[in-house]
């Protein structure tokens, strides 16, 4: 158990649908990041946070947002969602940016 | 830190033997590296780390190698088990610049290894 969690494990919506997946990080870390994983993809970033802030963007698209709180969970919000968006979507969280992160199981995103 | 890659997208060993999966990397200015290990289905599992004051770290079953001068890095894992057997990718964090930290933690492609009984 890394000790990143993130809710809900599965989720299955319609296209066009907006969904909000969660992401509650480690105790005391401050930074938290945002990845996609198709099928037979590696790992794309999409976005991080540090403290609250927005600190670096991947390829994430205009469609999808996310926010790190007061508490430093994290919320990624995907919305007029695509048959393409379906995937593996993790996030991690690290002390500091520059440190080792440690990955939540992830949340399956099956749009149909 | 800028992109990472790898060489192989596959390896398969036999069980017993050591296992190399190399990875080389774009920025070098990058100075922290660490491997994970992911196993279907599962999030990412953190290996180790190695800092570019290093050149070479040990843990346990594995050492990871880094050579600044050519910007390359490997993993090496002795006497690989069945259970050594998923996806290993090298990642790069971002280096920080007068107090500030950069984001952007980027992943290379993955090397699938495979263990044979």
């Amino acid at each position: 158990d890394s000790g990143v969690t993130q809710t809900p494990k599965h989720l299955i919506t319609a296209t066009g649908q907006r969904v909000t997946l969660r992401c509650s990080p480690r105790s005391g870390d401050l930074s938290v990041y945002w990845y996609q994983q198709s099928l037979d993809q590696g790992l794309q970033f999409l976005i991080q946070y540090y403290n609250g802030e927005e600190r670096a963007k991947g390829n994430i698209l205009e469609r999808f947002s996310a926010q790190q709180f007061p508490d430093l969970h994290s919320e990624l919000n995907l919305s007029s969602l695509e048959l393409g968006d379906s995937a593996l979507y993790f996030c991690a969280s690290s002390r500091q940016v520059n440190t080792e992160a440690f990955f939540g199981q992830g949340t399956r995103l099956t749009v149909v | 830190g800028e992109s990472v890659g790898l060489h192989l997208p596959t390896l398969s060993v036999q069980e017993g033997d050591n296992s190399i999966i190399n990875c080389a990397y774009s920025n070098s200015a990058s100075d922290y590296f660490i491997w994970y290990k992911q196993e279907s289905g599962k999030g990412p599992q953190f290996i180790i780390d190695i800092r570019s004051n290093m050149d070479k770290r040990q843990g346990q079953r594995v050492t990871v190698l880094l050579n600044k001068t050519v910007k390359h890095l490997s993993l090496q894992i002795a006497a690989t088990q069945p259970g050594d057997s998923a996806v290993y990718f090298c990642a790069d964090p971002p280096f920080n610049a007068g107090g500030t930290s950069y984001g952007k933690l980027t992943f290379g492609q993955g090397t699938i290894l495979t263990v044979h009984p």
